[in-house]
């Protein structure tokens, strides 16, 4: 069955640092997400995009974010100057269509020291 | 404010056992109702995905409900096994697409 994969598996950076996540959603769908969870937290919905423009945001979605789908296959979130709070597992998911289950793939842990 | 509450927040039953996970909702407005197992250290499963107009809805051993009246959910496990020990978290789909999730309800299952 195909696979949502994100890479790396886990990423340790220091604070103030840029850090880029990267996913690879299934091929034929169209919409991609990005949420978080923070150690022990509930999952958090960050953003959204479909044809290649954000089609919703959550307040936690600032300035300091952005995505980018660079080429066919991946889907990217870049973190600007990392703060300590920025440390959570980060899931890429993406849909065929908007309302449809989403894949989710297994997370990039992200460590901010 | 959207929000989606789920009982118990853990629970811990023995193998060939069923049991049953409680979801409530303020999320408007609705669109659809999804639940989800996530193992630990990996991402979450879709397990069902259920519309204003469903009230049941079956995936093998897993069955939820829907009452869009009271906006309430649930989910039942029929017969456990020792792989649904997960969380099983309940989303909630507003019409603008954005998923409000619960902190779901942490099963474990005993041999």
């Amino acid at each position: 069955e195909p696979e949502v994969t994100q890479t790396p598996s886990h990423q340790v950076t220091q604070m103030g640092q840029e850090v880029i996540l990267r996913c690879v959603p299934i091929s034929n769908h169209l919409y991609f997400y990005w949420y978080r969870q923070i150690l022990g937290q509930k999952v958090e919905f960050l953003v959204s995009f479909y044809n290649n423009e954000i089609s919703e945001k959550s307040e936690i979605f600032d300035d300091q974010f952005s995505v980018e789908r660079p080429d066919g296959s991946n889907f990217t979130l870049k973190i600007r100057s990392t703060k300590l709070e920025d440390s959570a597992m980060y899931f890429c998911a993406s849909s065929d269509q908007g309302n449809q289950p989403q894949h989710f793939g297994d997370g990039t842990r992200l460590s901010i020291l | 404010k959207n929000q989606v509450e789920q009982s118990p927040q853990s629970l811990i039953i023995l193998e060939g056992k069923n049991c049953t996970l409680q979801c409530n909702y303020t999320v408007s407005p609705f669109s659809n109702l999804r639940w989800y197992k996530q193992d630990t250290g990996r991402g979450p499963v879709s397990l069902t995905i259920m519309t204003f107009s469903e009230n049941t809805k079956s995936n093998g051993r897993y069955t939820a409900t829907l009452d869009a009246d009271t906006k309430q959910s649930s989910l039942h496990i029929t017969a456990s096994q020792l792989s649904d020990s997960a969380s099983y978290i309940c989303v909630v789909s507003a019409s603008d697409e954005k998923l409000t999730f619960g902190t779901g309800t942490r099963l474990t299952i005993i041999p």
